[in-house]
């Protein structure tokens, strides 16, 4: 079946650091690729995401690839704010068939930016 | 806009009682609402998926006849968890989604922390 691991947290940078968060993945077809945010006492909140093999997503300047090769889509953003803290998750879904797409969760990365 | 609410966000009740959790969709209409259990440190899990005015789809291993959902609306979908016992207790959220599940974005709301003594 489809998994998605990404590295164990949590993280603590200063700010103005740049961060990484690794997400690989196994799937047996083509699947799209997300990354989503969490912030305190806040439902999940779609961050970028990457449909294709080399598409990059971004969004609040955070970056994320689609490497077919690697089989990863590691979470960028060259400069953090504070205002970053929360827990970061990355998905994917797959065509399980009919309409429905499901989604497929990493156990989530908590991220705190400390000013 | 694409806002999801969730209620209650916390509940605790006694083993053995049964405890309804409501999702809506505030501003747009949802056609296919999920469900997902998170254990702490754990990935979100997909229980059920549910189209409106259909019976829910449950993901393998999820107990239908324990987990009840109805989506009797295009902005209301209800768990009810039914004889709850402690180890049901968990983090649930939902989401929903205003296509047929085609691939549109799903909303989430804020979770509800069900806690079973």
């Amino acid at each position: 079946g489809n998994s998605v691991t990404q590295m164990e947290g949590p993280v603590t940078l200063s700010e103005e650091a740049f961060l990484t968060i690794n997400c690989t993945y196994t799937a047996t077809g083509y699947p799209s690729l997300f990354w989503y945010v969490q912030y305190p006492g806040e439902g999940l909140q779609l961050l970028l995401k990457a449909t294709k093999a080399d598409d990059k997503g971004s969004n609040k300047g955070f970056e994320a690839t689609y490497r077919k090769e690697t089989t990863s889509f590691h979470l960028e953003k060259g400069s953090v704010q504070v205002s970053d803290s929360a827990v970061y998750f990355c998905a994917l879904t797959e065509n399980s068939g009919g309409s429905n797409y499901k989604l497929t969760f990493g156990k989530g990365t908590l991220l705190t930016v400390n000013p | 806009g694409a806002v999801v609410s969730q209620h209650p966000s916390r509940v605790i009740c006694k083993s053995g009682t049964s405890v309804k959790i409501e999702c809506r969709s505030l501003d747009f209409q949802a056609t296919t609402m999920f469900w997902y259990r998170q254990f702490p440190k754990q990935s979100l899990m997909l229980m059920a998926t549910s189209n409106e005015g259909s019976k829910a789809t449950y993901e393998q291993g999820v107990e239908k006849d324990k987990f009840l959902i109805n989506h009797a609306s295009l902005t209301l979908s209800t768990l009810t968890v039914t004889s709850a016992h402690p180890e049901d207790s968990s983090f649930y959220i939902c989401s929903a989604s205003p296509g047929l599940a085609g691939g549109d974005e799903q909303f989430f709301g804020p979770g509800t922390r069900l806690t079973v003594l």
